[in-house]
């Protein structure tokens, strides 16, 4: 069973669509992330969830819109794809708040064309 | 100037050789270290934290260094598997859930 999984692997789309991924994981966990590994490989936090509730919102455009309908599941979506937006989007859980060692999902890949 | 910094790379390196890579962090108030592992096209995975009296786990040996500002990963006897690109990992301060992260140093051994 994988631990934190992710989908779709690959995302491909046009400017201007709405799309989301979906991320689970099966290990029990209170914490939830979303990472974003962009070009360059710096992998920088998005968003963060404890126990369904936002905790940490960086400075990340608006049209991103995280869902945690609960603790083991946290989507995101985007509306209104730029191209920008292309890079590979990782998503983590942690045993608990403040644990610093983090599950990464496979990841997703996404191509705004 | 970047919060973690390393070095990109590649550093190539023949089998059973000892490699080295270094981080620096700007953040003096920085509590706790780590290094991650990541495949080419796959996710990150904890390879070690980094404690201040250093740290080793068979072929691995982690520093830290304060007063620099720095943390090392030695790899000793590398091995062909060992081919990937290594993640310094910084966080800024206890239970506030934001790791930094920096860029990798990326490490090929050839045979």
């Amino acid at each position: 069973d994988t631990a934190v999984s992710q989908t779709p692997k690959y995302l491909v789309t046009q400017m201007g669509n709405d799309k989301s991924i979906k991320c689970e994981q099966n290990l029990g966990h209170d914490t939830m992330y979303w990472y974003k590994q962009d070009s360059k490989k710096f992998l920088k936090i998005m968003f963060s969830y404890n126990n369904k509730e936002l905790i940490i919102n960086e400075t990340v455009p608006n049209r991103f819109s995280p869902k945690s309908p609960d603790k083991a599941h946290l989507n995101l979506h985007i509306n209104s794809l730029e191209l920008g937006d292309s890079a590979v989007y990782f998503c983590a859980s942690s045993q608990v708040w403040g644990n610093e060692k983090l599950f990464f999902g496979s990841g997703t890949q996404l191509s705004v064309l | 100037r970047k919060e973690v910094e390393q070095d990109p790379g590649p550093f190539n390196v023949p089998e059973g050789a000892t490699v080295a890579f270094n981080c620096t962090y700007s953040n003096s108030a920085s509590q706790s270290f780590f290094w991650y592992r990541q495949d080419c096209r796959k996710e990150p995975k904890l390879l070690m934290s980094v404690y201040s009296s250093g740290n080793e786990d068979g072929r691995f040996t982690a520093q830290l260094n304060r007063a620099s500002q720095y943390i090392s990963l030695l790899i000793r006897d590398s091995k062909l598997s060992d081919s990937a690109t290594y993640l310094c990992v910084v966080n800024r301060a206890s239970n506030t859930g934001k790791l930094i992260f920096g860029q990798g140093t990326t490490l090929q051994v050839k045979p």
